[in-house]
């Protein structure tokens, strides 16, 4: 199995621009999650869905950050406009396990200048 | 809500024994995760506790006491490997979500 899989690994932006990142689950996992995470504050859930539909989405900072997930094995998190403060690692997770552990992708650090 | 206290950091010597505390206050409770992240890469899943007491897995071991809302980490015959922060994390009724502590930074010294 290739894990969770998320794109870009890297993505360098100014202020003001879109910035869409993507994540692929496990195959047959049925929960997803995005998460935010910084120095100050930690590994933050930002939204889960379950069996593709948004379950909870109080993590969700602001108006500017939106998610969707059109199917199984895909979801994006999109940031419009990107400000400096939005600059973190952000994991995608899905769980599916014996303990329905979650299981993280490689995250994307997004750097907004 | 959840609240997840654990120590920021703690140092400790190859080939010796560290204990990671966690304590928690929550308003549900579905089981006590452990991961370990190295620096730049993410979290990996180590250990699930549901019952009271101890479960060993190899060199690591975690430990549960739901009323006294409190889990340990164990980690025996430290590795310079083992290096990295350790994060507590409490899964709540709703599902599967997870509540993370802030993690504790091991640093194993030769």
């Amino acid at each position: 199995d290739a894990g969770v899989i998320q794109s870009p690994r890297h993505e360098v932006t100014e202020m003001g621009q879109e910035v869409t990142l993507r994540c692929k689950p496990i195959s047959g996992h049925n929960s997803l999650f995005w998460y935010r995470q910084t120095m100050m504050r930690g590994l933050e859930l930002l939204i889960y869905f379950n069996n593709n539909v948004p379950i909870d989405d109080s993590g969700m900072p602001e108006d500017r950050f939106s998610a969707k997930m059109p199917n199984a094995s895909f979801s994006t998190l999109k940031i419009q406009p990107s400000e400096p403060r939005d600059s973190a690692v952000y994991f995608c997770a899905s769980s599916g396990g014996a303990y329905n552990e979650q299981f993280f992708g490689p995250g994307t650090r997004l750097t907004v200048l | 809500g959840q609240n997840i206290d654990q120590p920021t950091e703690m140092t400790a010597t190859e080939g010796a024994i560290v204990q990671i505390n966690c304590t928690y206050q929550t308003s549900g409770f579905n089981g006590l995760f452990w991961y370990q992240q190295h620096a730049g890469e993410a979290p990996t899943f180590l250990s699930y506790n549901v019952l009271d007491g101890l479960e060993e897995k190899g060199r690591f071991s975690s430990f549960l006491s739901r009323s006294k809302g409190y889990s340990y980490l164990l980690l025996k015959e430290l590795q310079m490997k083992d290096s990295a922060s350790y994060l507590c994390a409490v899964g709540n009724n709703a599902g599967n979500m997870l509540t993370f502590g802030g993690g504790t930074r091991l640093m194993v010294k030769p």
